[in-house]
Order: C-alpha cells, then structure tokens, then sequence
C-alpha cells in the first residue's frame, strides 16, 4: 500500500531564504507525482506536475524533482515570500490506479 | 472559466439529518473527483467518475455515503444519515481525464454534524 510522507511537517523561515520541503513515498511505481499549495479555508491549487520519466519541473522560483528508485521528491522555493505562506502538499498517483495518494502537508511560514 | 463550483461552501446539520454537496466540474473535464479532508485523516479520495461513470468507489466509509453524477456538468455526494464523526471539508476535483493531468480543486465545502 502506498504511503507518503512529509518531513518536516511545519517550517518557519525569514523572507529571501531559500527552502526544501520533502515527500517521500513507498511503491516507486508511480504514474505522476503533483505539488499542491492550500491555503487556509481554500481548496487546493496545483503548482507542478511531474512525470514518472521526468526528474524535474520548474515554475518561476518553484523547482521540484523526482528521483523514483530512492522514492523521494523535493519542492525547492527560491527567494521566499510572505505570500509564499501556506501549506504544501505533495500527492503520488500510483501506476495503473488513477488515484492520487496525498502526503499530510508541510505547513510553511514565511516572515517578514 | 469559473473553475470548479461547489455548494454550499458551509453546511451545518444535525445528526441523522441527510446532506447533498454539489459540485459543477469545468466545462471540458472529463474525470471528477470527490476528496474528503480531516485532520486526523488528512486528504483521501472518496470516489472518481469518468465520463460521467464511477470508476473506483473504494474509498467511500459507508453505504451512508453516495456520489452520482447524472450528467457531465454536474455531480452530488449526498450522506444519509449523517454523523458527527462525518464533519470534514468535502473537495471536488476536476481533470481533463482520467490520465496524466492536473488536478483542479473547488473551494471546498466545510461540513459540520452537531
């Protein structure tokens, strides 16, 4: 059965810094991994997709990576912002099952 | 486009009441998805249809719980009789299929049973 985990669960940082949050995951056969950003009392909103033959995906400061044999993905944010203040959740859709399995979020404070 | 509609945004019933959340997917999706968030619990999916027919029903709790999607544009989940312990927010998702695409969430619909 597959599981997904986020470490660390909650992170405080000053603004400029830059940070890694980290999903791991327990069956590598997966179809896609996806990065989501919810903000409190809002649904959530895709940041970035990966494929299972990709290893990265950049979006302006976003970059995420996949590495399916260690069963890990990384959301680097560069240059954090206040606005960047949310929770980050990262989800596994398992091969063949079209079902997203969702990690229980890393929830990210950024101060001014 | 609107994105995904769903209502109410809030519902608070008592126990043993029945409960109808809607959801209106984008215009276009083909695949719906109904997620169900709780702290203990975390996200999980309850149910996905595709074009217009349930796929995997595997994570739906009870047979308290039923989702249908009558036609493309628009589906309920509806628990009957509803419990304390069913208090969460209710997602639903939209996707262009079933595939290898984004998933694309409504606002969310916070449910509490008294």
């Amino acid at each position: 059965k597959q599981e997904v985990t986020q470490i660390p669960a909650a992170l405080s940082v000053p603004e400029g810094e830059n940070l890694v949050l980290n999903c791991s995951f327990t069956d590598s056969a997966i179809y896609n991994l996806q990065w989501f950003r919810q903000d409190p009392g809002k649904g959530l909103t895709s940041l970035l997709l990966i494929q299972s033959s990709q290893r990265e995906q950049t979006s302006g400061r976003l970059n995420a990576s996949l590495d399916k044999s260690s069963g890990r993905s990384t959301l680097y944010i560069a240059a954090s912002q206040p606005g960047d203040s949310a929770t980050y959740l990262c989800a596994v859709m398992a091969s063949g099952t079209y079902k997203y399995i969702f990690g229980t979020g890393t929830r990210l404070k950024v101060l001014a | 486009d609107a994105g995904v509609i769903q209502s109410p945004r809030h519902e608070v019933t008592e126990m043993g009441q029945e409960v109808t959340l809607r959801c209106k997917p984008i215009s276009g999706h083909n695949s719906l998805f109904w997620y169900r968030q709780t702290m203990m619990r975390g996200l999980e999916l309850l149910i996905y249809f595709n074009n217009n027919v349930p796929i995997d029903d595997s994570g739906m709790p009870e047979d308290r719980f039923s989702a249908k999607m009558p036609n493309a544009s628009f589906s309920t989940l509806k628990i009957q009789p509803s419990e304390p312990r069913d208090s969460a927010v209710y997602f639903c998702a939209s996707s262009p299929s079933q595939g290898s695409y984004e998933q694309y969430f409504g606002p969310g619909t916070r449910l509490t049973v008294t």
